[in-house]
């Protein structure tokens, strides 16, 4: 099983310019979410998604969508980067162990440099 | 001010030290707590749950105070494989169970 996996590792970009970030998982979990994480600031979540087909906006959605259309992805898109999007973008997958608990696996992270 | 407080350290230690963390949040309806540990520029992966009773693995320990709103890991006999930040992270009960991350401590561990 390959867990979490996310697509591309490391990307530079010009200010203007639009990509995808994938995040491909084969656990079966329902729920996933992106971070980022930037020096000091620990990891923000930008948006997360309960299900095939919904999403909902996290901490820092602002210049980021999502879409998950198929319960094993997970995509993060930007459409106009800005350098202020410069960080390192985490992938999680979520699971419930009891009522009150959740574990998150995460993916190995997508370097992003917008100049 | 951040929901999870941690110091940011780092704290230096020799190997064989015993060395704490310790982790604060501001709300009150926090119900899951969580210590995850990052190595540099990796993902972070999850150490430990927090029970209330506290618990323990390994040499790891975990303590979970409600009332005053603090957590904590204890790392006994340090070894130089325990060199990474350690995320406090708590849960709140909704619907999407997000979880809300610390800053992390960084502990390094002397030869």
């Amino acid at each position: 099983n390959a867990g979490v996996t996310q697509t591309p590792k490391f990307r530079v970009l010009k200010t203007g310019q639009s990509m995808t970030l994938l995040c491909a998982q084969d656990m079966n979990h329902e729920y996933m979410y992106w971070y980022r994480q930037d020096p000091g600031m620990g990891l923000r979540l930008i948006h997360y998604s309960v299900g095939e087909g919904t999403t909902a906006k996290g901490e820092v959605p602002d210049g980021y969508n999502v879409s998950r259309l198929k319960k094993q992805n997970f995509l993060l898109g930007l459409e106009s980067a800005a350098p202020s999007q410069t960080s390192v973008y985490f992938c999680a997958t979520g699971t419930r162990i009891e009522e009150a608990q959740e574990t998150q696996y995460f993916g190995p992270g997508t370097r992003l440099l917008v100049l | 001010r951040k929901e999870v407080e941690q110091d940011p350290g780092p704290f230096n230690v020799p190997e064989g030290a015993t060395v704490a963390f310790n982790c604060t949040y501001s709300n009150s309806a926090s119900q899951s707590f969580f210590w995850y540990r990052q190595d540099c520029r990796k993902e972070p992966k999850l150490l430990m749950s927090v029970y209330s009773s506290g618990n323990e693995d390994g040499r790891f320990t975990a303590q979970l105070n409600r009332a005053s709103q603090y957590i904590s890991l204890l790392i006994r006999d340090s070894k130089l494989s325990d060199s990474a930040t350690y995320l406090c992270v708590v849960s709140r009960m909704d619907s999407s169970y997000k979880l809300i991350f610390g800053s992390g401590t960084r502990l390094l561990v002397r030869p």
